[in-house]
């Protein structure tokens, strides 16, 4: 089994919908990260969390919201999704300690029409 | 501004054909540098971590290095299954935030 796990691996919706990805880990990380992927942008910092009580906005955070439910899992939330949400989504978790690398799910790819 | 830039974009190499990846950073303060590897449609893997200029790093075909303005990726006579994009970050806001360049996509061609 993955050591993080996203879902849905795909999913279509309709704009104006509301949607959530989940995301869950079996790593034992207290850092969780939500990335989007776009051609020609690179993997752009959405939320980052770093305990169930610490909730940071990224970059790019405007349209969405998290929750994290537990330590475990970190989920996104698209309100009301717009066309131009339509993506790649990654989930990545880190050890607190400093200068350690993320560890990727494999990725929601979620397109709005 | 934290920055990450990296070049060239897109990479075709003939096998066993060697070359480097580029990743020049600004950031206040480098706390790691990390190479991933990514397949299409897949997570981002990883590679490599880099902490202080002069510190390589070796992986079967792939060597990285770091001064303090860049680091390279260096690919070593590369093979078809070497294809993917090769991704480049470093640590920002403190150590609390990984910034990526946007990719060298290489592929290898028989």
């Amino acid at each position: 089994d993955a050591d993080v796990t996203q879902t849905p691996r795909n999913r279509i919706t309709k704009t104006g919908k509301r949607i959530m990805l989940e995301c869950s880990q079996t790593k034992g990380h207290d850092r969780m990260y939500w990335y989007r992927q776009d051609p020609g942008l690179g993997l752009r910092l959405i939320y980052y969390s770093f305990d169930v009580k610490d909730i940071n906005k990224g970059e790019i955070s405007d349209g969405y919201s998290v929750s994290r439910q537990a330590q475990a899992k970190f989920s996104l939330s698209l309100e009301s999704a717009i066309p131009n949400q339509t993506a790649l989504y990654f989930c990545a978790t880190r050890d607190r300690a400093l200068g350690t690398e993320a560890f990727f799910g494999q990725g929601t790819r979620l397109t709005v029409v | 501004e934290d920055q990450v830039t990296q070049s060239p974009e897109a990479l075709r190499l003939q096998e066993g054909e060697s070359s480097s990846l580029n990743c020049s950073y600004t950031v206040s303060g480098l706390r790691g540098l990390f190479w991933y590897r990514q397949d299409p449609g897949k997570g981002p893997e990883f590679l490599f971590t880099l902490y202080s200029a002069g510190e390589e790093k070796e992986k079967e075909r792939l060597k990285a290095t770091l001064t303090k303005k860049e680091s390279f990726l260096h690919i070593t006579a590369p093979k078809p299954e070497d294809s993917a994009t090769y991704l480049c970050a470093v640590f920002t806001g403190g150590g609390n935030k990984l910034t990526f360049g946007t990719g060298t996509q290489l592929k290898v061609e028989l």
